[in-house]
């Protein structure tokens, strides 16, 4: 069965640099977009960043745009995000998450997510 | 960007009753609507994409309606499971989604 696991979250001082890991299993990772949703304590859904499934391309919120990187190696069949010159603001659960390969661009399958805390 | 609202926030319903959430878009996003189930400490899930198609499993009582900016899921008759949060997203232009309307046992 699909399974996305999350891991690298933790609490980090603002400024620092943290990256998130999603280890993907159960199906053709390497044929899917894959993206990152993140969540603030108490608050809704934010799309984060996403990338192809080749990894050619990657896009971002404006609020993480130039301090965060998605990456993906699919021989290891995992999903990265590098999150640089992190604020308190990026304190959320952050959710490894699959787009459908065709059909559409929304999102079929989510990671139970790892959690990031920015305080000093 | 286009800004999703959802209402209402929170949506007292008891077991057995039919419950209506609504989400408008800012702009048009023709059918590219999807609605996601959240329970407490749990990812989402996804329910229904397209505006009206239901996922794999996802049973017959839920149902997604309308295209353009205004938009509806309706559960017809509410399950002791299906209380908690649901959150709209539209995936024409990017993906954003609604601020969620809160199922709660009336």
């Amino acid at each position: 069965q699909v399974q996305l696991v999350e891991s690298g979250g933790g609490v980090v001082q603002p400024g620092r640099s943290l990256r998130l890991s999603c280890a993907a299993s159960g199906f053709s990772f390497s044929s899917y977009p894959m993206h990152w949703v993140r969540q603030a304590p108490g608050k809704g859904l934010e799309w984060v960043a996403v990338i192809s499934f080749d990894g050619s391309s990657q896009n971002y919120a404006d609020s993480v745009k130039g301090r965060f990187t998605i990456s993906r190696d699919n021989s290891k069949n995992t999903l990265y995000l590098q999150m640089n010159s992190l604020r308190a603001e990026d304190t959320a659960v952050h959710y490894c998450v699959r787009e459908v390969a065709y059909g559409g661009s929304y999102f079929d399958f989510w990671g139970q997510g790892t959690p990031v805390t920015v305080a000093s | 960007e286009i800004v999703m609202t959802q209402s209402p926030a929170t949506l007292s319903v008891s077991p057995g009753e039919r419950a209506t959430l609504s989400c408008r878009a800012s702009q048009s996003v023709g059918s590219n609507l999807a609605w996601y189930q959240q329970k407490p400490g749990q990812a989402p899930r996804l329910l229904i994409y397209g505006a009206s198609t239901r996922a794999t499993a996802i049973p017959a009582r839920f149902s997604g309606s309308g295209s353009g900016t205004e938009f509806t899921l309706t559960i017809s008759s509410l399950q002791s499971e299906d209380f908690g949060l649901y959150y709209c997203q539209q995936y024409n232009n990017w993906w954003t989604f609604g601020q969620g309307t809160k199922v709660e046992i009336k």
